[in-house]
């Protein structure tokens, strides 16, 4: 069965600081990887996703993401966060296999100081 | 274009009471899905439908189910609602399941009493 480890739980940073957000998933095969977000009384959106070559992928509004197969990592990352960025993140996992079954991470939230 | 639409996007229920949740979309995905949202668990997938005619079960099926008699439509049924299903709860669709991206509703927020 596939499953998805966020384990930062809520992220505080100020404006311009840099942002990484772990996520290890767990699946034996090849697997789809996505970044979503959710903005304060939005519905999720998506941010950005992997399915296969290059394993840095760029998404919306300057994030981009690192596909480490070693680790089995996905990590979320921007260089320099607004305070716009204020949402929670999930990371999301479908393997080849069980490919109708998006599986969700616990979700982590960030918070931006002005 | 509308996308995906929940009904109703909140409602109080007693324990004991059925209960369908409405999901219509009009992108003609094949594929559909209904999560449960709940602090600090991220979303967890309740049932699924890669096509109009099929349905499988998720990470948290029990108490709950669903029919998918064309493609647009897509019903969440709790037969007899219980404490433990106050949620909110997300209906979304995609093209495919090897497309990846899933577009979301607005929420349905359940409160069960």
């Amino acid at each position: 069965a596939q499953s998805v480890s966020q384990h930062n739980h809520h992220v505080i940073l100020s404006e311009a600081a840099s942002l990484e957000l772990g996520c290890n998933y767990s699946y034996g095969g090849t697997v789809n990887l996505f970044w979503y977000v959710q903005y304060p009384g939005q519905h999720l959106q998506l941010l950005l996703k992997y399915f296969s070559g290059d394993p840095l992928v760029k998404g919306i509004k300057g994030f981009e993401a690192e596909f480490i197969k070693s680790k089995f990592s996905f990590n979320l990352r921007k260089p320099s966060v607004q305070w716009s960025d204020t949402a929670e993140y999930f990371c999301a996992v479908n393997g080849y296999s069980s490919a109708s079954k998006i599986i969700f991470g616990s979700g982590t939230r960030l918070s931006i100081r002005p | 274009i509308a996308g995906i639409t929940q009904a109703p996007t909140s409602q109080i229920l007693a324990a004991g009471r059925r209960m369908t949740l409405r999901c219509t979309q009009d992108m003609r995905h094949n594929a559909m899905y209904w999560y449960r949202q709940d602090l600090g668990l991220g979303l967890r997938l309740i049932h699924y439908s890669n096509t109009a005619g099929t349905t499988g079960k998720g990470e948290v099926p029990d108490g709950y189910s669903v029919s998918r008699a064309n493609t647009d439509d897509f019903p969440l049924t709790l037969a007899s609602a219980v404490p433990s299903q106050t949620s909110v709860y997300f209906c979304a669709s995609s093209a495919g399941p090897q497309t990846g991206e899933l577009f979301f509703g607005e929420g349905s927020r359940l409160t069960v009493l």
